[in-house]
Order: C-alpha cells, then structure tokens, then sequence
C-alpha cells in the first residue's frame, strides 16, 4: 500500500524558507492523485497548505498562497513544500498526504507520519 | 479560528454512544461532502469517515457519519477506551480551499 514519509530541516531562522519533501513509496505519484501538505501548530488543529497532481497543476490555500510553492519531482517519485518568509506562527508539525478523488468526493488517505518544523533563531 | 465548528472536547464512558457535531455553512459543509479524521495521541490522522457517512475498510461499524444541510455529526457508539483522540472533520470550500474544524478531544472516562 501506499506510504507517505516527509523529510527535511527540522529547525529554520525566522524570514527563511521552510522547505520539506515527500516521497512516496508503494505507488506512482504518477497516479489519479492529488498530493497534499497539512500542518498541525503544536496543541492546535488541523490547516491544509496546499496540493498538487503530477501534472504540475496546484491549488492552494488563499490565505498562505503568497508564501507557498509546491512541486512535484515524478522522476524520483517525490513532491515538495517551500514556505517562504517564516515566522513562529509557521511552527508546526508538517504532514503529507495523498488526495483521493472519487467523482466529486476527494479525501486525505494515507498520511505521513508527520515532521515538526521550529521557526527559532 | 477555524472554518468549520467542533466542540472542543466530548467524553463518555464504556460502551456508551457519543456524538460529535461540525457545523459549516452553504460554502462547505451545505453544498460538500464532509470527511472525518481520527487522531490518536502522537500519530498521525487517519481517515476515519469518507463522503459524509462511508467506512473505509477496517473501520469499525462503531463509527457512523450523518450530514444535514450545513451541518454534520460523527457517532461513536458502543465506546471503548481506544476510542480516545482527537476527532477533525473536513470538507471543501467553494473558497478553492480545504477547510477543517478545529478537533474535538474525546476522552473516554
């Protein structure tokens, strides 16, 4: 089955750029997937960063899209995550996750176990 | 300040029904499916609840989703003690935006 497991920098000074890849293993990301970014402030909820299908499309959220890059790199089967201009509020354990889509239902399924991300000079 | 509403915490104890709520309005939950995540302590969320009330295999029939107009509810019936997490249900938003509630605690006394 599919498995999700992100890697990267676990400590970035403020102003910098959060950068974090996903890679997929088990499947091609090559597949009628979205792939997704979700973050999780520490004590706090859920709030989803954005997506991307292996075509290159994206779609993110409006209130981080100034902010966000996601890319996707189908020759190593991976995806990415660039949040530029951190602040602490970027703290966060940071998921990925794929996006099943069904006729017009899509959901997260499965998830990465999750990495903490410490915005801290 | 989250898009959909939950309450912040719901309890019960062994073997009784609990339900969680999650309100929206028509720009998510009233025009959308709504989807529910379980989250156990320390891991990861787990899909728990698909296109308002399917199971996903594996998924214990302890567990059922029920949605009307812009609301939704998650029910937890027959409670057992690794039942305790946090539970956050999701939907889409004609906003173009994933949005979710902010979880609900469910400690099983």
């Amino acid at each position: 089955q599919v498995q999700l497991q992100e890697s990267g920098p676990g400590l970035v000074k403020p102003s910098g750029t959060l950068s974090l890849t996903c890679a997929v293993s088990g499947g091609s990301i090559s597949s009628s997937n979205w792939w997704s970014w979700v973050r999780q402030p520490p004590g706090k909820g859920l709030e989803w960063i954005g997506e991307i299908y292996h075509s290159g499309s994206t779609n993110y959220n409006p209130s981080l899209k100034s902010r966000v890059t996601i890319s996707v790199d189908k020759s190593k089967n991976q995806f990415s995550l660039k949040l530029s201009s951190v602040t602490a509020a970027d703290t966060a354990v940071y998921y990925c996750a794929r996006v099943v889509v069904q006729d017009l239902a899509s959901w997260f399924d499965p998830w990465g176990q999750g990495t903490l991300v410490t915005v801290s000079s | 300040q989250s898009v959909l509403t939950q309450p912040p915490s719901a309890s019960g104890t062994p073997g009784q029904r609990v339900t969680i709520s999650c309100s929206g309005s028509s720009s998510n939950i009233g025009s959308n499916y709504v989807y529910w995540y379980q989250q156990l302590p320390g891991t990861a969320p787990k899909l728990l609840i698909y296109r308002n009330n399917q199971r996903p295999s594996g998924v214990p029939d302890r567990f059922s989703g029920s949605k009307s107009g812009s609301s939704a509810s998650l029910a937890i019936s027959g409670l057992r003690s690794e039942d305790e997490a946090d539970y956050f249900c999701a939907a889409w938003d004609v906003s173009l935006s994933r949005v979710f509630g902010g979880g609900t605690k469910l400690t099983v006394l």
